[in-house]
């Protein structure tokens, strides 16, 4: 398997354009997880999804931030419009759900810079 | 409020000893502990979980045990080697499945 695939993984644009994130979970995983990480305030929890339906977005800073899983193997973070605090690198999760430790694996990330 | 906290924001040890990294929780519901272990320009990786059933758990070089009664687990590293210089991010996970994590300890292990 791949593993968790982000793209892209590099992202550079200006204050108030349009970013779309996007990630292929792994295959078979039912649980799709969004991430932020700064320096500021390390590890976030964005958005979280189980079958595609999402559980929690308490931690989606504002409403310029919106998630999606249309299918179980695709899911988007998207920003609009972008900010330049919104720079960080977003992080992209998947877990297979059971009664175990689910431990979740992540994609290499996205680095996002917004001028 | 910082359900997960470790407090040493780096550590560094010599190569062949032990490292010990901490980690405070205050959620009782926390049923999962784990470690994740993280490479620059890298997603976190699993390393070792413990269930809050258990006060111990082992993998080779890795341990972690956790203290209940104190909210507090740790996780051993025996012996510590340079290629485990990386970031240690400490998580706690919630019967429902969303984990919380800690800001993370900076590790260095110095050949």
């Amino acid at each position: 398997d791949a593993g968790v695939i982000q793209s892209p993984r590099h992202e550079v644009t200006e204050m108030g354009q349009e970013v779309t994130l996007r990630c292929k979970p792994i295959s078979g995983h039912n649980s799709l997880f969004w991430y932020r990480q700064t320096m500021m305030r390390g590890l976030e929890l964005l958005i979280y999804f189980n079958n595609n339906v999402p559980i929690d977005d308490s931690g989606m800073p504002e409403d310029r931030f919106s998630a999606k899983m249309p299918n179980a193997s695709f899911s988007t973070l998207k920003i609009q419009p972008s900010e330049p605090r919104d720079s960080a690198v977003y992080f992209c999760a998947s877990s297979l759900r059971s009664g175990g430790q689910n431990e979740q694996f992540f994609g290499p990330g996205t680095r996002l810079t917004v001028l | 409020d910082q359900q997960v906290k470790q407090n040493s924001p780096s550590l560094s040890v010599q190569e062949g000893r032990i490292s010990i990294l901490n980690c405070d929780y205050t959620n009782s519901m926390f049923d999962y502990f784990l470690w994740y272990k993280k490479y620059p320009a890298e997603g976190p990786t699993f390393l070792i979980s413990i269930s809050s059933i258990k006060d111990k758990n082992e993998d080779g070089r890795f341990t972690v045990f956790l203290n209940k009664s104190a909210k507090h687990l740790s996780l051993h590293i025996v012996p510590s080697q340079p290629g485990d210089s990386a970031v240690y991010f400490c998580a706690a996970r919630i019967p429902a499945g969303k984990s919380t994590f800690g800001d993370g300890t900076t590790l260095t292990v110095k050949p």
